[in-house]
């Protein structure tokens, strides 16, 4: 258990909008990941971040911004230069001395 | 690159039944294997792993073993349970620092246990 809390559960917005997606994690591991989940398929990596206010792109960061200003927090921002944004989104932590991540319990985001 | 490749499902079985999802894996040097379950609708929980060739992981009566010479870690459950009904997602990951410690995921296989 990674201790990490992503809110909400479910979030709808409309077509245009930038949305912003909650991770929080209360176990102080370094290391934080997103990651996009579409129906049936594997999940792909879109930004990580291994110290405070530093990340790193992933293999599908476009239409994709985070920020990393505090250990416990890595709020992913869904723009609307995302073309597909519909999905289920993953956060996930680890700690540097493991090569394990923890997952949250996941935001369903659908944009109509 | 590195890569993971595991049996296509969906996999369906009657309770009891012997359970094993294929996986097998492309990467340099010594990489760390696991498996994670996803229950429909939740996040992925960690079911087990190993670090080192022919090192087994085992949790809840699934094991793997990491096979160095077949590039392999296969998933076996001698009894599954209808509980048990998931999607099993085989990973890597080649050491902690900087893109080493991302993990490199199979696209999963989906598990249906019948009564």
């Amino acid at each position: 258990d990674g201790g990490i809390t992503q809110s909400p559960k479910y979030l709808f917005r409309k077509e245009g909008q930038n949305v912003t997606l909650s991770c929080e994690q209360n176990l102080n591991h370094d290391a934080m990941y997103w990651y996009r989940q579409d129906p049936g398929q594997g999940l792909r990596l879109i930004y990580y971040s291994q110290i405070v206010n530093d990340f790193q792109k992933g293999d599908i960061a476009e239409g994709y911004s985070v920020s990393r200003e505090k250990k416990e927090s890595f709020p992913l921002t869904v723009t609307s230069a995302q073309k597909n944004p519909t999905a289920f989104y993953l956060c996930a932590n680890r700690w540097h001395g493991s090569y394990e991540q923890y997952f949250g319990p996941g935001t369903r985001l659908t944009v109509t | 690159g590195n890569s993971v490749t595991q049996m296509e499902g969906p996999v369906t079985l009657s309770e009891e039944a012997f359970l094993t999802i294929n996986c097998t894996y492309t990467a340099t040097g010594y990489p760390s294997l696991f498996w994670y379950v996803q229950y429909p609708g939740e996040g992925l929980q960690l079911l087990l792993k190993a670090t080192k060739a022919d090192d087994k992981g085992s949790n809840k009566g699934f094991e793997a073993t990491y096979r160095k010479e077949t590039t392999s870690f296969h998933l076996e459950k001698g009894s599954v349970q209808v509980s048990d009904s998931a999607v099993y997602f085989c990973a890597l990951s080649q050491g902690y620092g900087g893109s080493q410690g991302n993990l490199i995921f199979g696209k999963g296989t989906k598990l249906s246990v019948k009564p």
